[in-house]
C-alpha cells in the first residue's frame, strides 16, 4: 500500500514571494506518477502538475516547480512569485504506474496556503 | 458542455434515508472514481471502475454501492446513510494509461 504524507497543515506566504510545500510518499512500486493538485476556496480539483517517476528531470508549469528527489522519496512544490489567486488547498498525491493499484491516486492530507497581501 | 458533472450539488438527507449521488462523463473513460473529502484525512478512494460493469472496492467502501451500466454514468448510492458520511464527494475519470484525473465539482452532502 502506498502513503503520501504533508507535514505542513498550514502555510503563509507574501505575495511575490516564494514558498515551497512538502510532500513525502512510500512505496514499493518502481514506477509511479506524482501529481500536485491545487483546491481552491470553490471546491474545484485542479492539476497543477505531474511527475513520471521515471524522468530525473524536475517538472515545472509556469511559476510551479517540484523538487522530486525518487530516493528520498520527497516531492516538493515551489511556487514562484505567489499570487492572491494561489490561496487554495494544495494535494499532493501519487498513483502507480502498473500493477493491481494501477489507477488508484493516493493523496496526502493537504496543506492550506494563504497568500496575503 | 464536455465534462464531468455531479448531481446534486447539495444535499441534506436524514439518517436511514437511501440516497443517490450521480455522476456523468463526457470523454468517454474508461475509468471512474468515487472519493469523500474530510477534514484531516484528504481525498479517499471509496470505489472505482475500470470499465462499464466492472467495479471495484476503495479504502472506505463500506455503507456505499455503485454500479456502472454505462460507461458515461456512476452512480453512487448510500443505501442507509449515517452521520459518519456526511462529508464532500467527489467523482472523477480518466482514460487509458495511468494519468491524471478530472474532478468533478463535488457533492456536499449533510446526513442529520
Amino acid at each position: 500500500a502506498q502513503t503520501v504524507t504533508q507535514s505542513q497543515p498550514e502555510m503563509s506566504v507574501q505575495e511575490a514571494e516564494t514558498v515551497t510545500l512538502s510532500c513525502t510518499y512510500d512505496t514499493s512500486e518502481s514506477n509511479y506518477y506524482l501529481f500536485w493538485y491545487k483546491q481552491p476556496p470553490s471546491r474545484q480539483m485542479i492539476l497543477v502538475i505531474r511527475q513520471e517517476a521515471y524522468k530525473q528531470q524536475n517538472a515545472t508549469e509556469n511559476r510551479f516547480s517540484v523538487n522530486f528527489q525518487k530516493a528520498a522519496k520527497s516531492f516538493s512544490l515551489k511556487i514562484s512569485d505567489s499570487q492572491l489567486g494561489d490561496t487554495a488547498m494544495y494535494f499532493c498525491a501519487f498513483i502507480p504506474a502498473g500493477g493491481t493499484s494501477y489507477g488508484k491516486l493516493t493523496f496526502g492530507q493537504g496543506t492550506i496556503l494563504t497568500v496575503h497581501p | 458542455d464536455a465534462g464531468i458533472t455531479q448531481s446534486p450539488r447539495y444535499k441534506i438527507t436524514e439518517t436511514g434515508r437511501q440516497v443517490t449521488l450521480m455522476c456523468h462523463q463526457t470523454w468517454s473513460h474508461s475509468y471512474m472514481f468515487w472519493y469523500r473529502q474530510d477534514l484531516g484525512h484528504g481525498l479517499r478512494l471509496i470505489y472505482y471502475s475500470a470499465a462499464a460493469d466492472i467495479t471495484d472496492k476503495g479504502e472506505v467502501p463500506d455503507g456505499y454501492v455503485v454500479s456502472r451500466s454505462k460507461t458515461e454514468n456512476f452512480p453512487l448510492t448510500l443505501e442507509s446513510a449515517t452521520r459518519s458520511q456526511t462529508s464532500v464527494y467527489f467523482c472523477a475519470s480518466r482514460g487509458q494509461g495511468a494519468g491524471e484525473q478530472y474532478f468533478g465539482p463535488g457533492t456536499r452532502l449533510t446526513v442529520t
